[in-house]
């Protein structure tokens, strides 16, 4: 049981490049999500997904894109790369959902730098 | 909106007990988390709170006032291992989503 498994865990990019962070669940978890943390700052939400097939905006969307075809895979790409978005990224799965007691269980993250 | 407060750093020594605090504005609340993120590494769920009251696991409690927009963590024994950032996250009413303060760096030192 892996849990949640990202790749890669480093990349440099240059500006205008595009590329896809994969992040896959192995514990059947319903929800994913994808964070970013910036230095000294806190989590903020990318985007989330409820199920296969269903995605929405969090805090922080722009220059993002995400899909969810299958229940395991929660793949974040950025098409045009701005320094910006130089961060640390996490992806999180947890059960069930709303009212529910369960955490998010937190990848290792990728560390995406943009030059 | 949300608005989530956690002191920026602390400092302790091991052995003793440490008391973290959060405070939070939210536009609805449904539970209260607290994470252990050491640097470089992945957050990782400490404990949970949506009652009032104090919840103990270990050397770790965690205590939640509502009406207050309040919480705690409460570390006993300290241990040089809990050097770490403790994020402190609350659940929106609407959906299973957290908002995360940007976390309390803790120093233990001998």
């Amino acid at each position: 049981n892996a849990g949640v498994t990202q790749t890669p865990k480093f990349r440099i990019l240059k500006i205008g490049q595009s590329m896809t962070l994969q992040c896959a669940q192995d514990m059947n978890h319903n929800y994913m999500y994808w964070y970013r943390q910036d230095p000294g700052m806190g989590l903020k939400l990318i985007y989330y997904s409820v199920g296969a097939g269903i995605t929405d905006k969090g805090e922080v969307p722009n220059g993002y894109n995400v899909s969810r075809s299958t229940t395991e895979d929660f793949p974040l790409r950025l098409e045009l790369a701005a320094p910006s978005q130089t961060s640390v990224y996490f992806c999180a799965s947890s059960l069930v959902g709303r009212g529910s007691n369960q955490p998010q269980h937190f990848g290792d993250g990728t560390r995406l730098s943009i030059l | 909106g949300q608005n989530i407060d956690q002191p920026t750093e602390m400092t302790a020594t091991e052995g003793a007990i440490v008391q973290i605090n959060c405070t939070y504005q939210t536009s609805g609340f449904n539970g209260l988390f607290w994470y252990q993120q050491h640097a470089g590494e992945a957050p990782t769920f400490l404990s949970y709170n949506v009652l009032d009251g104090l919840e103990e696991k270990g050397r770790f409690s965690s205590f939640l006032s509502r009406s207050k927009g309040y919480s705690y963590l409460l570390l006993k024994e300290l241990q040089m291992k809990d050097s770490a950032s403790y994020l402190c996250a609350v659940r929106d009413r609407g959906a299973n989503n957290l908002f995360f303060g940007t976390g309390t760096r803790l120093t233990v030192i001998p």
